[in-house]
């Protein structure tokens, strides 16, 4: 089946530090990426997402690059900021076909805490 | 403005008790979806429905009804048959199941 690893949290960094959640998946065919975010007591807003390998989606200073060779789309930032603090969850929509139409799969989430 | 609104924001449970959250969108999405977020835990589908007056089960349905009579509403129903109801629940919704979801601002169920 479809899976979503992301790396062990918390991250606590300072500000201006340079950020990377890493994240691995495990899915047939061409999955959609996705990297969303959630704020303390608030639902999910998507953050940036890639459809096709090699794509790089990028928002508010934050990239991440669809590897189909290693399987992996993680996150970066040049210079995090406090208002960055909150946590990152990676997930994955299947290709068009088969029994999971639509459904995402998340991985666990990354917690982090940005200090001035 | 466009979005996705849940309520209550809060909401608490007695023992035996059945309970209903509330999803609305204005988005004009065909598909809707919950999902359960517990603490240290990604997402976990309940239920979802690509259309209105259909439905499907997610990976964790037991314990839990839906209905999509209207296409803007997709409310989930927590029934006394969940033993362990206590969590955020978050709706979400898409153009169609192959688009990107968007998601509400979430509910906290609490037991008393």
């Amino acid at each position: 089946g479809n899976s979503v690893t992301q790396m062990e949290g918390p991250v606590t960094l300072s500000e201006e530090a340079f950020l990377t959640i890493n994240c691995t998946y495990t899915a047939t065919g061409y999955p959609s990426l996705f990297w969303y975010v959630q704020y303390p007591g608030e639902g999910l807003q998507l953050l940036l997402k890639a459809t096709k390998a090699d794509d790089k989606g990028s928002n508010k200073g934050f990239e991440a690059t669809y590897r189909k060779e290693t399987t992996s789309f993680h996150l970066e930032k040049g210079s995090v900021q406090v208002s960055d603090s909150a946590v990152y969850f990676c997930a994955l929509r299947p290709d068009a076909g088969g029994t999971s139409y639509g459904k995402l799969t998340f991985g666990q989430g990354t917690i982090l805490t940005v200090h001035p | 403005d466009g979005g996705i609104t849940q309520s209550p924001k809060y909401l608490f449970r007695k023992e035996g008790q059945n309970v209903t959250l509330s999803c609305e969108q204005n988005l004009n999405h065909d598909a809707m979806y919950w999902y359960r977020q517990d603490p240290g835990q990604g997402l976990r589908l309940i239920y979802y429905s690509q259309i209105v007056n259909d439905f499907q089960k997610g990976d964790i349905a037991e314990g839990y009804s839906v209905s999509r009579e209207k296409k803007e509403s997709f409310p989930l129903t927590v029934t006394s048959a969940q033993k362990n109801p206590t969590a955020f629940y978050l709706c979400a919704s898409s153009i169609t199941g192959l688009k990107t979801q968007y998601f509400g601002p979430g509910t906290r169920l609490l037991v008393l």
